[in-house]
This record gives structure tokens, C-alpha cells and sequence, in this order.
């Protein structure tokens, strides 16, 4: 079971938007950046969001995060069918001296 | 253009042995920290193993932890990982990855194309 909890799927329209949490605790997301990595069937993830709510160059601003307390969230606006994939949330656990990921949510754009 | 070009993964007995490699390349290797993340058929990510850039500090997953052991050579621009006591659920592909900053707390950023490590009699 993975210390850091997300919905395992979450779905919507095209131009609808989406939220994805992201659950932790203390050692892990209440001390620590939050990232978000995108996974396209039979790719490598790609960082889509770092340190809570930065964007890499060529990730669209439909894209934004967000962290409060022991909780963050991945938000997507005006989905497109190409933003159909599994997201993964991540972080460093103090305790466990290791980094930690979400079970992943699985985004289906209906 | 940074690459991280993986080799070492196959089939193996449980409890036999595997040593995967990760060569890099575009970047200054010995500048950067590295980690392992696997991912089981049809699930999630999971965190493995990490080590600093100098190779003096290591971290590692409980699930691996005793059986598995990263190392580098920074002559050769090349991560390592020794796995040991191998169970049919350290089967896997494995990703060697490159963090956005020299720290193993700076974000994963560059992916290798992974290897895959199987565990079956």
C-alpha cells in the first residue's frame, strides 16, 4: 500500500477540468515538495509538475499544482483527449529516508 | 542530448542474482545523484534505490533493502544496481533516473527507457 494516497481514477469531458489528490503525512508531503509525473501505455513517466506547483518548459498551463499541509493536488483544465494517462504523485519521507509515490490515477477523458 | 542508456535485465531464477547497468551521456554525470523506480506489470511506480553524486550516501527502498545495493563509477558515467535474493515481486521494469537538480531531493526528471528483470523458476 502506498504512503501516499490518490484516487485510483478519475474521469471528465473534453474541455471539462479535473482535480487529482494527493494524500500523505507529516514526514513525507507536510515537510517536503510535492512532484507530478505524467505516464503515457508503454512510456517512461515525465515530470509535469516539480516543487508543489512548478511547471517545466513545454508543460501546458492547463496544467497547475497546489500543496496544503499534508495534501496536494494536481489540477487540469480544458482536458483534451490527449491528456488521457496515468498521473503519479511523489515525495522525499523524512522517516523512511526514501522517496515515496502515489499509487497513481488513472485520467480518462470521456 | 542527455541519454541514460540501460542494459543488464533478463530472466532469473528466485534467490539468483542480477547487476543492472545505466550509462549516461549529455550531461556531467558525476554532478548528479541517481535513483532506481520500478514498475511491476500493470501497476504503480515504486521507489527503489537512490546515491549521491560522490556515491557516499545510499538510500534504499525496505522492500530491497539487504538484498539490492547501488553503487557508481563516475569514470565510466555509469549507475549500477546489485540485486540479490531476487522474489518473483521484485519483477519488474526498472528505471534508471536522473534527478532536476545534483540532489537525490530534487525531483525525478530524465527517465531511461527501462529494463526489465523477471523472477520466475
Amino acid at each position: 500500500q502506498s504512503l501516499l494516497t490518490q484516487p485510483p481514477s478519475a474521469s471528465a469531458t473534453p474541455g471539462q477540468g479535473v482535480t487529482i489528490s494527493c494524500s500523505g503525512s507529516n514526514s513525507n508531503i507536510g515537510s517536503n515538495y510535492v512532484h507530478w509525473y505524467q505516464q503515457l501505455p508503454g512510456a517512461p513517466p515525465n515530470l509535469y509538475i516539480y516543487r508543489n506547483n512548478q511547471r517545466p518548459s513545454g508543460v501546458s498551463d492547463r496544467f497547475s499544482g497546489s500543496k496544503s499541509g499534508t495534501s496536494a493536488s494536481l489540477a487540469i483544465s480544458g482536458l483534451r483527449s490527449e491528456d488521457e494517462a496515468d498521473y503519479y504523485c511523489a515525495a522525499w519521507d523524512d522517516s523512511l529516508s526514501a522517496w515515496v509515490f502515489g499509487g497513481g490515477t488513472r485520467l480518462t477523458v470521456l | 542530448e542527455v541519454q541514460l542508456v540501460q542494459s543488464g535485465g533478463g530472466l532469473v531464477q528466485p534467490g539468483g542474482s542480477l547487476r543492472l547497468s545505466c550509462a549516461a551521456s549529455g550531461f556531467s554525470f558525476r554532478n548528479y545523484a541517481m535513483h532506481w523506480v520500478r514498475q511491476a506489470p500493470e501497476k504503480g511506480l515504486e521507489y527503489v534505490s537512490s546515491i549521491s553524486s560522490s556515491g557516499d550516501a545510499t538510500f534504499y527502498a525496505d522492500s530491497v533493502k539487504g538484498r539490492f545495493t547501488i553503487s557508481r563509477d563516475n569514470s565510466k558515467n555509469t549507475l549500477f544496481l546489485q540485486m540479490s535474493s531476487l522474489r518473483p515481486e521484485d519483477t519488474a521494469l526498472y528505471y534508471c533516473v536522473r534527478p532536476e537538480g545534483s540532489s537525490w531531493l530534487d525531483c525525478f526528471d530524465i527517465w531511461g527507457q527501462g529494463t526489465t528483470v523477471t523472477v520466475s523458476s
